[in-house]
């Protein structure tokens, strides 16, 4: 069982719709990270938490540490938000990242 | 920063024969990291570096696989033979330290097709 669980694995919004991602993981963590991989294949950092709230622009992400529960929400979605997010966990034990599989999301206009 | 550079973007190659993956991290970062991502299994550690000197390498998935990193600014993940099974995209990712607070930076991949 993978350490990382994400849902759902795919999700079509239209534009506008506020977005909702979901990550659970097993293992104590020091940080979660939430990536981002555009149709392009490129991957970037969009939040690091260990604990709380970030929000960026239409992007928030919370972490419940109690939970072993983080999420991912956008607001007011927007096409060009279509991409795979990804959220991944540092474990207590080491620097390196484990991954979630992606959820696939497609905003349509 | 032109951020962290990989080579080659795209690389196809028949079973059997010997792949050289190249990844350049961003200047001042001590850390450096290689991923496999296969649709499958997705993203994958398969070992990472601190200061040039490999730390864990148990993502890698057998002796066929092989990484050096001879200066700070450079690393290379080999494979030899190749096999279609190592199909996918290699990532290189680069951090200025390894703690779980830093971001991880990632380079555009190498998508690898092996016939």
């Amino acid at each position: 069982k993978n350490e990382v669980e994400q849902s759902p694995q795919n999700l079509t919004a239209q534009e506008g719709e506020f977005i909702t991602i979901n990550c659970s993981y097993s293992v104590g963590i020091s940080a979660l990270h939430w990536l981002q991989q555009h149709p392009g294949g490129g991957i970037v950092s969009l939040f690091m938490l260990s604990s709380g709230k970030k929000k960026h622009g239409r992007l928030i992400a919370t972490i419940n540490i109690q939970e072993k529960h983080s999420s991912l929400h956008i607001t007011a979605s927007h096409p060009r938000d279509s991409a795979v997010y990804i959220c991944a966990v540092n474990s207590n034990s080491g620097y390196a990242l484990n991954f979630g599989k992606g959820t696939s999301l497609l905003v349509t206009p | 920063d032109a951020g962290v550079i990989q080579s080659p973007r795209h690389e196809v190659t028949e079973m059997g024969q010997e792949v050289t993956l190249r990844c350049k991290p961003i200047s001042g970062h001590d850390y450096l990291f290689w991923y496999r991502q296969t649709m499958m299994r997705g993203l994958e550690l398969l070992i990472y570096f601190n200061n040039n000197v490999p730390i864990d390498d148990s993502g890698m998935p057998e002796d066929r696989f092989s990484a050096k990193m001879p200066n700070a600014s450079f690393s290379t993940l080999k494979i030899q033979p190749s096999e279609p099974r190592d199909s996918a995209v290699y990532f290189c990712a680069s951090s200025f330290s390894g703690a779980s607070t830093d971001t991880q930076y990632f380079g555009p991949g190498t998508r690898l097709t092996v016939l």
